[in-house]
């Protein structure tokens, strides 16, 4: 079943501005991943956070998380053409290896 | 992406026909994954090998038939494929060893760039 969703679904901004995408959860989670993925491509992971985090850096990218309103935001600061992508969140599920995928935010950088 | 690679990169192919996926990943690590990626769906579960040990089969039609023949390398045999079998195929590998890892512990996955299947 669905656990991440993304929000918003689409996302259209001038290069140079900031972009925030939200994914929202179900049940609770040890940790939550957010994962680029460039047109017809294979995804790249971005950063972890772990349920006991509540915000995390990694260059440009800014994630926190909020696990008591089960969300998380990933914020990119100063966009660049390059960061035209989809992303997504995922939520680790059941077992030790399943993760929970959410259908993804595009984003789309404007030069 | 080179940790993980995969062929061929585009795929067309009858109905009738018998073909298959490969996947391959340098990193050493005890678990890979095949994924299945339609337009506006989530990453759907394909299978999950850990130490060429098949964990999941995550109710995937039988025309989809996996092989793991060691822990660096992974196939999908596809046969008697049907229109709507045609999406992106990811191959994805993490370090994690299912069989003996507590569940909460991190599972980032590394993926290969995919296969974009065409089915007839």
């Amino acid at each position: 079943s669905q656990q991440g969703e993304e929000d918003p679904q689409a996302l259209s901004i001038q290069e140079g501005e900031n972009a925030t995408m939200n994914c929202s959860y179900k049940t609770s989670i040890n940790n939550l991943q957010w994962y680029r993925q460039n047109s017809g491509r294979g995804l790249v992971h971005l950063i972890l956070i772990r349920s006991n985090e509540r915000e995390k850096h990694s260059g440009r990218l800014r994630v926190t998380l909020d696990t008591s309103k089960k969300s998380s935001s990933l914020l990119i600061t100063a966009s660049r053409a390059a960061d035209t992508a989809s992303y997504f969140c995922a939520t680790d599920g059941d077992s030790n290896y399943q993760l929970i995928w959410g259908a993804g935010t595009k984003l789309i950088i404007k030069p | 992406e080179t940790g993980v690679t995969q062929t061929p990169r585009h795929l067309v192919m009858g109905m009738t026909n018998k073909k298959s996926l490969k996947c391959e990943q340098h990193l050493g690590h005890n678990a890979m994954y095949w994924y299945k990626q339609s337009a506006k769906k989530p990453l759907e579960l394909m299978f999950v090998y850990s130490l060429e040990e098949r964990v999941e089969n995550n109710s995937v039609p039988s025309r989809f038939s996996p092989e793991c023949p060691n822990s660096s390398h992974l196939f999908l045999h596809l046969h008697t494929l049907q229109p709507e079998d045609s999406a992106l195929y990811l191959c994805a590998s993490s370090l994690t060893d299912i069989l003996l890892s507590p569940k909460g512990l991190d599972n980032e996955q590394f993926f290969g760039p995919g296969t974009r299947l065409t089915v007839l």
